[in-house]
């Protein structure tokens, strides 16, 4: 059974830093791209960016409004998928969700709340 | 970018009949060298992660019922319930999968009439 557990996620001030974790089991993870997906509370879903497989160049790819203080990395000897957030801002508020590459699989999600 | 825009925002359809929700996106999302949409189909009900419906713009995910299906090609979709049930009251997302970044549309909000 696939399976996608996020944690790291809680209540932080604005300008703080955050990592989340997403740790994944019941498939080949290295050979998966994943995905990291947000949604603010009462909005719709926001694509963050994706990790390739190392097969693929294990590079990374993000949307604009977060490319200068998100990094997503992976731990493929320990089947964790990472997303490290800096500068926190308030409107980073949000459920953070990780997926496999086109979201047949989704995590049930992480609850960043930013504010002072 | 590639922008997704679905219609509409919300529809409320009667139990049994049939419900229709479309998404455009901004840019071809067919690729020519393997005929394939780049489109998928997501459900989202409060509370819960989305949930796979369809990829490939017409192919049904796993364990999804036969009444969900997909259609459409290059910058025009549709996915259709056949028979609405109680249970599909959902946000209903599209998202490209063509090109980076990936874009979802603004969700549709389903519910019974």
């Amino acid at each position: 059974e696939v399976q996608l557990v996020e944690s790291g996620g809680g209540l932080v001030k604005p300008g703080e830093s955050l990592r989340l974790s997403c740790a994944a089991s019941g498939f080949t993870f290295s050979n998966a791209w994943m995905n990291w997906v947000r949604q603010a509370p009462g909005k719709g879903l926001e694509w963050i960016g994706h990790i390739k497989d190392k097969g693929d160049g294990g590079t990374t790819d993000y949307a604009a409004p977060v490319k200068d203080r998100f990094i997503i990395s992976r731990n493929d000897s320990e089947n964790t998928l990472y997303l490290q957030i800096n500068t926190l801002k308030t409107e980073d508020t949000a459920v953070y969700y990780c997926a496999t590459q086109i979201g047949d699989f989704w995590g049930q999600g992480t609850l960043v709340t930013v504010s002072s | 970018d590639i922008v997704m825009t679905q219609s509409p925002d919300s529809l409320a359809v009667s139990l049994g009949e049939r419900a229709t929700i479309n998404c455009k996106s901004s840019q071809n999302v067919l690729y020519s060298s393997n005929n394939k949409n780049y489109l998928a189909w997501y459900q989202q009900k409060p509370g819960q992660p989305p949930r796979l419906l369809i990829y490939w713009a017409s192919t049904r995910g796993s364990g999804v019922p036969d009444r969900f299906s997909g259609s459409g090609s290059g910058t025009d979709f549709t996915l259709t319930i056949s028979s609405l049930q109680a249970e599909d009251v959902a946000v209903y997302y599209c998202l490209q999968y063509y090109g980076t970044p990936r874009t979802f549309g603004q969700g549709t909000r389903l519910d019974i009439k």
